[in-house]
């Protein structure tokens, strides 16, 4: 079974511009979860998409947005971007989304560099 | 909000020495506790999912306890191997305050095994 892929792998922007990344789940996964890495907050969750509604959402400002779509597939979006929004974005899937059993599986992660 | 405290920062282990680290987290409002371990350039990979005070897992040389009641868990490594050296996170699920609900990480606990 193909793992969780993301695109692309890195991306390089300018301050004020806008982004998409793309998360495919493992097939048969309809639970997307986005986080954000940096070195000095670690991981830390975005949103979670299950059947292309947003269940749940992080401690970040509105400029990050994201949808899923009816194939599962998500994208995220950062509009306006500054300085600070440049980490390692990472998607995971997962069966369903319930709170409880359920492993998330990782993907490989966006490097984004915003200059 | 939500905080998960791992300990220690890092560590350094000789091959073939058992080692341990430890989760932290309050005790109210659990409901599951993830462990992942995170590679260099490799996706984190979940090794245990907990949910029950006194749950005890094992994968390999790996296993990991839960005390739900004072809020910790432990991760223990039998005979450390060079493959072993990895970042550690530990996770919960839930009471991320403010509407996120999603996976609050730790800072990980860098492990590095030495030949």
């Amino acid at each position: 079974k193909a793992g969780v892929t993301q695109t692309p792998r890195y991306l390089i922007k300018t301050r004020g511009q806008q982004v998409t990344l793309s998360c495919s789940p493992i097939s048969g996964h309809r639970s997307v979860s986005w986080y954000q890495q940096t070195p000095g907050q670690g991981l830390q969750f975005l949103f979670e998409y299950f059947s292309e509604t947003q269940r749940n959402k992080g401690n970040f400002p509105g400029r990050f947005s994201g949808r899923q779509f009816s194939n599962s597939r998500s994208e995220m979006n950062v509009s306006t971007l500054e300085l600070g929004d440049s980490a390692l974005y990472l998607c995971a899937s997962r069966q369903t989304a319930g709170k409880i059993r359920n492993e998330q599986y990782f993907g490989p992660g966006t490097r984004l560099t915003v200059t | 909000i939500l905080n998960v405290e791992q300990s220690p920062q890092s560590l350094h282990v000789q091959e073939g020495d058992s080692t341990n680290f430890t989760c932290s987290f309050p005790s109210s409002n659990f409901y599951a506790l993830h462990w992942y371990r995170w590679e260099t350039a490799k996706s984190p990979e979940a090794l245990f999912v907990m949910t029950l005070n006194g749950d005890e897992k094992k994968k390999g040389r790996i296993s990991a306890t839960l005390n739900t009641k004072e809020g910790y868990s432990y991760l223990y490594i039998k005979g450390s191997q060079p493959e072993d050296s990895a970042t550690y996170l530990c996770a919960l699920w839930g009471g991320g305050g403010g509407g996120a609900d999603g996976l609050t990480f730790g800072k990980g606990t860098h492990l590095i095994i030495q030949p």
